[in-house]
């Protein structure tokens, strides 16, 4: 058990819906990642998260939004949804906020399906 | 940037050794290692930091070469439980707060 949570583990939704992700990292860490992986492929960074600012951006599509609350929880905007971003859905956390000096701690993923 | 990493695949007999290689364009100040099962979330094996020593997680080990932006992992005397998709993550110096990225993937798998 890495000590973060995401829920749901899986959703099943149509084209065009909106879904959110919700990520709770490991007690004390300030950092939250948000990775997108496609079947069989690898690990897309999408953004991240430290102490409630944005601190970093990868490919993140204009659809998806992301934001930390105070209490550190994540959550992951997923809107008009198409076929292609069905995909395992991975939230992390690190205490460490930059340069990749801290361990990443990964949650078990939320498996989102669009039909 | 992603890093790259290679082979992209390796299929190995018990007992036999691989190595993994991962490689930057930019300057490096961490490199991380994961192993993920499929199906499951990335396990992280070790973290190499700029300066720092070869590390060790049981029979795995890996090196960080600084000035060719270069690591790369050692599976010594492969076990079934080795299979599995490695990946390198990197953390660069010159941002503060780099999106931290991972390579594409190793899929190693160890057969009986």
């Amino acid at each position: 058990d890495s000590g973060v949570t995401q829920t749901p583990k899986h959703l099943i939704t149509a084209t065009g819906q909106r879904v959110t992700l919700r990520c709770s990292p490991r007690s004390g860490d300030l950092s939250v990642y948000w990775y997108q992986q496609s079947l069989d492929q690898g690990l897309q960074f999408l953004i991240q998260y430290y102490n409630g600012e944005e601190r970093a951006k990868g490919n993140i599509l204009e659809r998806f939004s992301a934001q930390q609350f105070p209490d550190l929880h994540s959550e992951l905007n997923l809107s008009s949804l198409e076929l292609g971003d069905s995909a395992l859905y991975f939230c992390a956390s690190s205490a460490d906020g930059s340069r990749g000096t801290g361990e990443l701690f990964f949650g078990e993923g939320s498996r989102l399906t669009v039909l | 940037q992603q890093p790259v990493q290679s082979p992209q695949a390796v299929i190995l007999r018990e007992g036999e050794d691989a190595v993994i290689n991962c490689s930057s364009s930019k300057a490096l100040y961490s490199v991380h290692w994961y192993r993920q099962k499929h199906g499951e979330a990335p396990v992280f094996l070790m973290i190499l930091l700029k300066g720092g020593e070869q590390m060790r997680h049981e029979k795995i080990s890996a090196s960080f070469n600084e000035k060719k932006q270069q690591s790369s992992l050692y599976l010594t005397a492969s076990q079934l439980s080795y299979s599995g998709t490695y990946f390198c993550g990197t953390g660069h110096r010159d941002n503060y707060g780099q999106n931290f990225v991972f390579g594409p993937g190793t899929r190693l798998s160890v057969l009986p």
